[in-house]
């Protein structure tokens, strides 16, 4: 059974910084592309970032480019996304996604972020 | 960043049909597959078409995917209270290597 867990959320100031986690089981992690969607409170969902299975091939909204950085581990089943400079605009609930850039068949229960001060 | 649009909300009594709209552009659906996924109050969304057209496993072909041009429409038939939840298309922007929802659809069973 595929199982996405996220972690790591919480509150943090304006400007700060957060590490996201994503414990992956149930299936080839290294094998899929992993993503990051998110979605701020009573709003519509927004694509973070991808990244391939080995991950050589990253990417990023526009929104988040220059600030947040995806990553994997491969040998620990896990994905992360290291958020730096958050803006209130940043808060969000944070899903992790499985399967391929333009296909999320699995996600996570997802992890809050709250950006204030 | 770009969205696909939506309409904001659909309805329709338990038994009948409700089909939802996603229109975007060449670079988005015109050239690209669309996925949509239903969102029940509370949870994690969930795919329910991939590949404009394909189901997962598990999901009723109660569900339905078409794509034309520029455009891509989700049907559902045979509504159920169950059903009652928000819905978004997506799909790979060529132009932004980025991928972009849509403005979602409430659906409401009457």
């Amino acid at each position: 059974e595929v199982q996405l867990l996220e972690s790591g959320g919480g509150l943090v100031q304006p400007g700060g910084s957060l590490r996201l986690s994503c414990a992956a089981s149930g299936f080839t992690f290294s094998s899929y592309v992993m993503n990051w969607v998110r979605q701020a409170p009573g709003k519509g969902l927004e694509w973070v970032s991808a990244i391939s299975g080995s991950g050589g091939s990253i990417y990023y909204a526009d929104s988040v480019k220059g600030r947040f950085t995806i990553s994997r581990d491969n040998s620990k089943n896990t994905l992360y996304l290291q958020m730096n400079g958050l803006r209130a605009e940043d808060t969000a609930v944070y899903y992790c996604a499985k399967d391929r850039v333009d296909k999320f068949g699995y996600w996570g229960q997802g992890t809050l972020v709250t950006v204030s001060s | 960043q770009s969205v696909l649009t939506q309409p904001p909300s659909v309805s329709a009594a338990p038994g009948q049909k409700v089909t939802i709209s996603c229109s975007g552009s060449s670079s988005k659906i015109g050239n690209n597959y669309v996925s949509w996924y239903q969102q029940l109050p509370g949870t994690a969304p969930k795919l329910l078409i991939y590949d404009n057209n394909e189901r997962p496993s598990g999901i009723p072909d109660r569900f339905s995917g078409s794509k034309s041009g520029t455009s891509a429409t989700l049907g559902i038939t045979g509504l159920q209270t169950g059903d009652e939840a928000d819905y978004y298309c997506g799909t790979w922007d060529s132009s932004l290597s980025a991928y972009v929802f849509g403005t979602g659809t409430k659906v409401t069973v009457l």
